[in-house]
């Protein structure tokens, strides 16, 4: 079955510094894997997607992720982060050969930014 | 171009009652899905439309829950016999069909459904 993982239930970064946040997936296909970030009171909004391709794609708000198929891992990344990234993020898969399909998301890594 | 939108933003219902949530797609969008999020959990599938019919509805939890979609444009979540255990926030997004694009959906602001 199709499932994402997000190990980090709660993340706490200061400003300025990097910042990882780690997905893994499990998926039969070719996956189409993306990143969502969500504010309190919000929807969802789309940071960046791997359909294929250059494995290191880039994103809105300085966001990056890399494509890891030998790891299952499509891990987030920012060099420097701003106290308003402090926000929900969402790891999700769908399937790439299937067109339109329903994403799988993870739970969610909550991004905390202290001074 | 306007987006995904979603009323009543919020809901509040009695337990046993019957409630529509409404979605309407960004124009010309023909794929449709349904999405509910729980208290600190991420979205989950619930329903998917490709035009005017339902292409997957194997997350639709039980026969209370049912959606329809009849002109591929706008589309009704109904809930009936509403139970403490629905509310949640429910999602709307939509992207474009087979071979009109990439598959990106594009979500709604949702609607928070509380059962008391």
């Amino acid at each position: 079955a199709q499932s994402v993982t997000q190990p980090d239930i709660h993340i706490t970064v200061s400003e300025g510094a990097s910042l990882e946040l780690r997905c893994n997936y499990s998926y039969g296909a070719t996956p189409y894997l993306f990143w969502y970030v969500q504010s309190p009171g919000q929807g969802l909004q789309l940071l960046l997607k791997y359909f294929s391709g250059d494995t290191l794609v880039q994103g809105i708000k300085g966001f990056e992720a890399e494509f890891k198929r030998s790891q299952s891992s499509f891990n987030l990344r920012k060099p420097s982060v701003h106290w308003s990234d402090a926000a929900e993020y969402f790891c999700a898969v769908g399937g790439a050969n299937s067109g339109n399909t329903p994403l799988v998301f993870g739970k969610g890594t909550r991004l905390s930014v202290i001074a | 171009g306007a987006g995904v939108s979603q009323t009543p933003s919020n809901k509040v219902t009695e337990k046993g009652k019957y409630v529509e949530l409404r979605c309407d797609p960004i124009s010309g969008h023909t794929a449709l899905y349904w999405y509910r999020q729980s208290l600190g959990q991420g979205p989950e599938f619930l329903i998917y439309f490709q035009g005017t019919g339902a292409a997957d509805d194997s997350g639709l939890p039980n026969d209370r829950f049912f959606a329809v979609r009849p002109e591929g444009s706008v589309s009704t979540l109904k809930i009936q016999r509403t139970e403490r255990g629905d509310s949640a926030v429910y999602l709307c997004a939509s992207s474009q069909g087979p071979g009109q694009g990439d598959y990106e959906q594009y979500f709604g602001p949702g609607t928070r459904l509380t059962v008391t």
